[in-house]
């Protein structure tokens, strides 16, 4: 299967900044890759889906504005949350397939 | 799009013990499938499974696909089984090639004690 690697796997930042997370796919070249944001004991949600070279197909109630997707290979898929508040506060995972995950983001702003 | 449900919530069993984790979708699906999501967040897929039977291990997993619903077996548990396990099927039921996003049931968190 696909191997997934994902950085940083924790970070925490200031209210009112903004925080990029990559996304890359080792071994495949994934022309499309999906974002999920999970709270606490809580279950994935999917946010978008980010397609290579072209915009991000964001699931209703999230804001595109806010969560900025940007996939310019096949290989790396980014995330960036800006102007991040304390309730973006989450766990973030991709994935590549459907089925191959990364080891997932801890965000918390602060 | 397509719903799914897990049950238990929650377990709670000694080591050694045997377990069943059940899971219900709404539609059709031509993909399911079942993950381990360990205390760090990791989540490694188990099994795709749209019907019929595969056994990894001491795990093994069912889907009856005419009445929508999939069994995880776990035997012989051991503690580093614990864990959220999530079921998941793509969002419209059908997936060509993994471009689709998946809907996740809610879990069942495990806890396998010494």
């Amino acid at each position: 299967g696909a191997v997934v690697s994902q950085h940083p796997s924790r970070v925490i930042c200031k209210s009112g900044t903004s925080v990029k997370i990559e996304c890359r796919s080792l071994d495949f070249q994934a022309t499309t890759m999906f974002w999920y944001r999970q709270f606490p004991k809580q279950s994935l949600m999917l946010m978008a889906t980010s397609n290579e070279g072209s915009k991000a197909t964001y699931e209703q109630g999230v804001e595109k504005d806010k969560f900025l997707i940007n996939h310019a290979s096949l290989t790396l898929s980014t995330l960036t949350v800006t102007s991040a508040h304390p309730e973006d506060s989450s766990f973030y995972i991709c994935s590549v397939e459907g089925a191959f995950f990364g080891q997932g983001t801890r965000l918390t702003v602060v | 799009g397509i719903q799914v449900e897990q049950s238990p919530p929650d377990l709670i069993l000694q080591e050694g013990a045997n377990s069943t984790l059940r899971c219900n979708f709404s539609d059709s699906v031509n993909n399911l499938q079942w993950f381990h999501q360990n205390p760090w967040g990791q989540l490694i897929n188990l099994f795709y499974i749209p019907s019929g039977t595969k056994q990894n291990g001491r795990l093994s997993a069912t889907t009856v696909a005419t009445e929508r619903y999939s069994l995880l077996y776990i035997s012989s548990s051991q503690t580093t089984d614990s864990g959220v396990y999530f079921c998941a099927a793509p969002r419209s039921g059908y997936s060509g090639g993994g471009a689709d996003g998946l809907t996740f049931g809610k879990g069942t968190h495990l806890i396998i004690q010494p």
